[in-house]
């Protein structure tokens, strides 16, 4: 247990389908990320908030869509999906010192997504 | 463009036998280097980092790393593997320009045999 939790832990969905991914840590940390982790490929960073602000957007599509309400909760907004979208989503937090993302980055179990 | 390379996909080796896995990064500029674990259905643990300092870095469940500068290898070792060490280890770099953008290697499967 990370202290990082992520719901659902398995979705399915089609390709015009509208869903959200959630994930709240409870570390008292104060940025937040989402990766997306593919077979056989490098873990993908896709979006980084610090202190509620979106500090790293790494040329994500627009059917993904990023929201941090506040410190303690990131959601990842899902639409019109294809199915090479289809992978584990990681969401990490750790502490955001003025150095950048040095600190040890919590990670959460992971949402396992599948499109078809 | 940064980069990094784990040079092994997959490495079998026997329980109670040392175990080195191999990552070369590709930077610019000066950057952070990290190690992480993960097994089966979970996220990914930080086994250790190097920020400065020693470049020999001691980490959890008895892994070290040696930071080479001038090879810009990052290599993960253990003296002495257990069944429980069966997992994906994946090296990361962090570039020494303040930024959050970690930049993380393809991961290598670690298998141990009894």
């Amino acid at each position: 247990e990370t202290g990082v939790t992520q719901t659902p832990r398995h979705l399915v969905m089609g390709m015009t389908n509208k869903k959200s991914l959630k994930c709240e840590q409870h570390l008292g940390h104060n940025a937040m990320y989402w990766y997306k982790q593919s077979a056989k490929k490098p873990l993908e960073l896709m979006f980084v908030y610090s202190l509620e602000e979106r500090v790293e957007n790494n040329s994500v599509p627009s059917r993904f869509s990023p929201e941090c309400p506040n410190s303690s909760h990131l959601f990842l907004h899902l639409h019109t999906l294809q199915p090479e979208d289809s992978a584990l989503y990681l969401c990490a937090s750790s502490q955001a010192p003025a150095s950048g993302g040095t600190d040890t980055q919590y990670f959460g179990p992971g949402t396992r997504l599948t499109v078809l | 463009a940064q980069s990094v390379t784990q040079l092994d996909s997959q490495v079998p080796v026997f329980e109670e036998a040392p175990v080195e896995l191999r990552c070369n990064y590709s930077s610019s500029v000066s950057v952070y280097l990290f190690w992480y674990v993960q097994y089966p259905n979970q996220g990914l643990q930080l086994l250790l980092k190097y920020l400065s300092g020693s470049t020999l870095v001691k980490g959890i469940n008895g892994f070290e790393a040696e930071f080479n500068k001038s090879q810009t290898s990052f290599h993960l070792r253990k003296p002495s593997v257990h069944i429980s060490d069966t997992a994906e280890y994946f090296c990361a770099v962090i570039l020494n320009t303040g930024g959050f953008k970690t930049i993380f290697g393809a991961g290598t499967r670690l298998f141990v045999k009894a």
